[in-house]
C-alpha cells in the first residue's frame, strides 16, 4: 500500500479563496482524521469520521470549514472562504479500528493564505 | 479535550548524549503512543504502551508508561543525527480517537 496520500503538498492562495484539500487512506481502513499543525498550537483534530460518516466536527473552526467523505477512498476539506489565519499544515490520517493500531498520517498539505 | 503536556519544548543536544523527553496528563489514557515527526513530512507511529508501568525498547529508544497510565516517558541512549525531529505523545482514552501532546523538538548536533 502507497500509505496515506493527500494533495496537493503545498498550496498558495489568495485570502477569499476556495481551497480544497484531498486524501486517499489506507484501503481497509474505517476511519479517517483530518488535523491542522502550526508552530502555535500543535496538532489539532478537526474532524473524524467512521465508515465515511462524521463522528465528530467539534473541532472545525468555523463554518468556513467543511468536510466530506463520499467513499472510503477518498475525503476532502473544503475552506471557503480562506483567511490568513487558516495558514499551516493540514494532515489527514487514517487508521483500523480507531485507536487500536495507531494512525497513519500523509505527508500533509502545506496552505499558504496571503 | 485530553491536555498532555510534553518537555522539553525544545532540546539540543551533541551526538553520543543521552536524553529523557517527558509527556504527563492529569487523565488517565488507555493506551499511549508516541510518534516522530521529520520536516516536511507526518508523524510516523514509533511504539504503543498500555499497561501501567510498561517499558518497551526500540532499538536505543526506551518507553515507560507511568504506573497510573496518566504520563510516559521516552529515553534516547548515545543520540544520532538521525533521532532529530518532533516527538509526539498521543493518549487514547477508550474512545475512538488519539489526543495528542504539544510536542519536543528534538535536535542532535554532529
Amino acid at each position: 500500500d502507497a500509505g496515506v496520500i493527500q494533495s496537493p503538498r503545498h498550496e498558495v492562495t489568495e485570502m477569499g479563496q476556495e481551497v480544497t484539500l484531498r486524501c486517499k487512506p489506507i484501503s481497509g481502513h474505517d476511519y479517517l482524521f483530518w488535523y491542522r499543525q502550526t508552530m502555535m498550537r500543535g496538532l489539532e483534530l478537526l474532524i473524524y469520521f467512521n465508515n465515511n460518516v462524521p463522528i465528530d466536527d467539534s473541532g472545525m473552526p468555523e463554518d468556513r470549514f467543511s468536510a466530506k467523505m463520499p467513499n472510503a477512498s477518498f475525503s476532502t476539506l473544503k475552506i471557503q472562504p480562506s483567511e490568513p489565519r487558516d495558514s499551516a499544515v493540514y494532515f489527514c490520517a487514517s487508521s483500523f479500528l480507531g485507536t487500536a493500531y495507531g494512525y497513519t498520517f500523509g505527508s500533509g498539505t502545506r496552505l499558504t493564505v496571503v | 479535550t485530553q491536555l498532555l503536556e510534553q518537555s522539553p519544548q525544545f532540546l539540543s543536544i551533541q551526538e553520543g548524549e543521552n536524553l529523557t523527553v517527558y509527556c504527563n496528563s492529569s487523565s488517565v489514557f488507555s493506551s499511549l503512543q508516541w510518534y516522530r515527526q521529520e520536516p516536511g513530512e507526518g508523524p510516523v507511529l514509533l511504539v504503543t504502551v498500555v499497561t501501567g508501568g510498561e517499558v518497551k525498547k526500540l532499538k536505543r529508544l526506551t518507553f515507560q508508561f507511568g504506573d497510573a497510565r496518566k504520563d510516559s516517558s521516552l529515553h534516547i541512549t548515545a543520540a544520532q543525527p538521525g533521532d532529530t525531529g518532533l516527538y509526539l505523545c498521543a493518549g487514547a482514552d477508550g474512545g475512538n480517537q488519539f489526543y495528542f501532546g504539544t510536542g519536543t523538538s528534538l535536535t542532535v548536533i554532529p
